[in-house]
């Protein structure tokens, strides 16, 4: 595999489940971001990891938990999601924080029932 | 806070027109200008991207102009095609920063 993955691609969850997204990124960057894509905010970013370490976390709710355990993996840990947390998750990664192309996986499709 | 502001919305244009989507920022460190094209059902990508030291670039029927006093910046599509058709996103980042910060978007529809 090249570039990012992302693994599921669609997701079916209830609100009292516990899933994983997973993210991996094989272009050796040290930058992976999740971003969360909806009708109402096109591309809102959540979570900024830099050589493993977050430095962004944008007022995201705490029902949503990242972890970063190296530079190519990430993950994104879900818990009492509620209905409008739907969305599509994409996960991106980048040579650094800033001031470089993003590179973006295809995408979970979540849906919170 | 840092903002990108990102018009119009939506675009429709006849194809082999010219389609201008317009972006201004607020950080004045910013650097770094790409946009991104998101056909449907595919993922955001590179399609071209420019950076502080130029004005303008070009690649084939796409360009990109700068206006650091002004902060602002413009993608540029000439002759339009079908395929053109999608959300187009221009972002700002500084190098040695810690997040790019996106525009809402522009949904582009070319008419054939």
């Amino acid at each position: 595999e090249t570039g990012v993955t992302q693994t599921p691609r669609h997701l079916v969850m209830g609100m009292t489940n516990k899933k994983s997204l997973k993210c991996e990124q094989h272009l050796g960057h040290n930058a992976m971001y999740w971003y969360k894509q909806s009708a109402k905010k096109p591309l809102e970013l959540m979570f900024v990891y830099n050589f493993k370490e977050q430095t962004e976390n944008n007022s995201v709710p705490s029902r949503f938990s990242p972890e970063c355990p190296n530079s190519s993996h990430l993950f994104l840990h879900l818990h009492t999601l509620q209905p409008e947390d739907s969305a599509l998750y994409l996960c991106a990664s980048s040579q650094a924080a800033s001031g470089y192309e993003q590179y973006f996986g295809p995408g979970t499709r979540l849906t919170v029932t | 806070g840092e903002n990108v502001e990102q018009h119009p919305s939506t675009l429709s244009v006849q194809e082999g027109d010219s389609a201008v989507i317009k972006c201004t920022y607020s950080d004045s460190a910013s650097n770094y200008f790409p946009w991104y094209k998101q056909e449907l059902g595919k993922r955001p990508q590179l399609i071209i991207d420019i950076r502080s030291n130029v004005g303008e670039k070009k690649d084939q029927r796409i360009a990109v102009t700068l206006n650091k006093t002004a902060k602002h910046f413009s993608l540029h599509i000439t002759e339009t095609q079908p395929e053109d058709s999608a959300v187009y996103f221009c972002a700002a980042s500084s190098t040695g920063g810690f997040k790019t910060i996106f525009g809402a978007g522009t949904r582009l529809f070319v008419k054939a």
